[in-house]
C-alpha cells in the first residue's frame, strides 16, 4: 500500500507570494491533518479535514487555509507569505470516523518551504 | 505557553542499555498520549500510545509509563539499538478539543 505523498518536496517563494501544497493520503483514509514544523516551535497543528469538511483548526492566522476533495486528497494554501512561514509542512492521514487524535496518523515526508 | 514539554533536547545512550525519554504536560484535561519517532527527511512514525485510564502500555521493546498526578510520561526503550537513533516526539490530546499537541522533541543517539 502506498504511503502518504506530498508535493512538491521543496519550494522557494518570496514574501508576499502565495503557495499551495498538496497531500495524497493512504488509500482508504478519509482524514487528513496538516502540521507546521519549525525548529523553535516544534510540530504545530494547522487543521484537520474529514469527508471534505474541516473538523478542527489550530491557532494559525486566516492566511493559512485548506480544503479536501472527494477523493480525500487535500491541499493547503498560504497567502501573503511571510519570512516566518519558512518551515516543514507535514500532512498526515488516518482512517477517520472515530476520535481523531486517537486514530493512528501516518505522516508524509513533508514539503520544505523557504520564504525569502 | 508550551503544554507539552520535552526538557532534554538530546540524549546519548550506549547500545544495549535502556533509553528513557521524558515528557511533562501542563493541561490536566489531556487524556490521550502518544509517542512518535522521526528520522531525517521522513515524516514522524507512530510508536506507541496510552490512555489516561492506564499507567503503563507495552509494545515489544517500547514501554510508556504515565504518572497522572505528576503530569509526566516516559518512554522506555529496552534494549536500545542503533536504529533507534532518531528524534522522539511526545504528544497529547484531550477529548474536548481533540487537537494533538506535540512537544519539541528529543534527539536520541545510540552509541556503539
Amino acid at each position: 500500500k502506498a504511503g502518504v505523498t506530498q508535493t512538491p518536496r521543496y519550494l522557494i517563494k518570496t514574501r508576499g507570494q502565495q503557495v499551495t501544497l498538496s497531500c495524497s493520503p493512504i488509500s482508504g483514509h478519509r482524514s487528513v491533518s496538516w502540521y507546521q514544523q519549525t525548529p523553535g516551535q516544534g510540530l504545530q497543528f494547522l487543521f484537520e479535514y474529514f469527508s471534505e469538511t474541516q473538523r478542527n483548526k489550530g491557532n494559525f492566522p486566516g492566511r493559512f487555509s485548506g480544503r479536501q476533495f472527494s477523493n480525500s486528497r487535500s491541499e493547503m494554501n498560504v497567502s501573503t507569505l511571510e519570512l516566518g512561514d519558512s518551515a516543514l509542512y507535514l500532512c498526515a492521514s488516518s482512517f477517520g470516523g472515530g476520535r481523531p487524535s486517537a486514530d493512528t496518523q501516518y505522516f508524509g515526508p513533508g514539503t520544505r518551504l523557504t520564504v525569502l | 505557553d508550551q503544554q507539552v514539554k520535552q526538557n532534554s533536547p538530546s540524549l546519548s545512550v550506549q547500545e544495549g542499555r535502556i533509553s528513557i525519554l521524558n515528557c511533562d504536560y501542563t493541561n490536566s484535561m489531556f487524556d490521550y498520549f502518544l509517542w512518535y519517532k522521526k528520522y531525517p527527511a521522513e515524516g514522524p512514525t507512530f510508536l506507541i500510545s496510552i490512555s489516561s485510564i492506564k499507567d503503563k502500555n507495552e509494545d515489544g521493546r517500547f514501554t510508556v509509563f504515565l504518572n497522572k498526578s505528576a503530569k509526566h510520561l516516559s518512554l522506555h526503550i529496552v534494549p536500545s539499538q542503533p536504529g533507534d537513533s532518531a528524534v522522539y516526539f511526545c504528544a497529547a490530546s484531550d477529548d474536548r478539543d481533540d487537537k494533538i499537541i506535540f512537544g519539541k522533541g528529543t534527539r536520541l543517539h545510540i552509541l556503539p
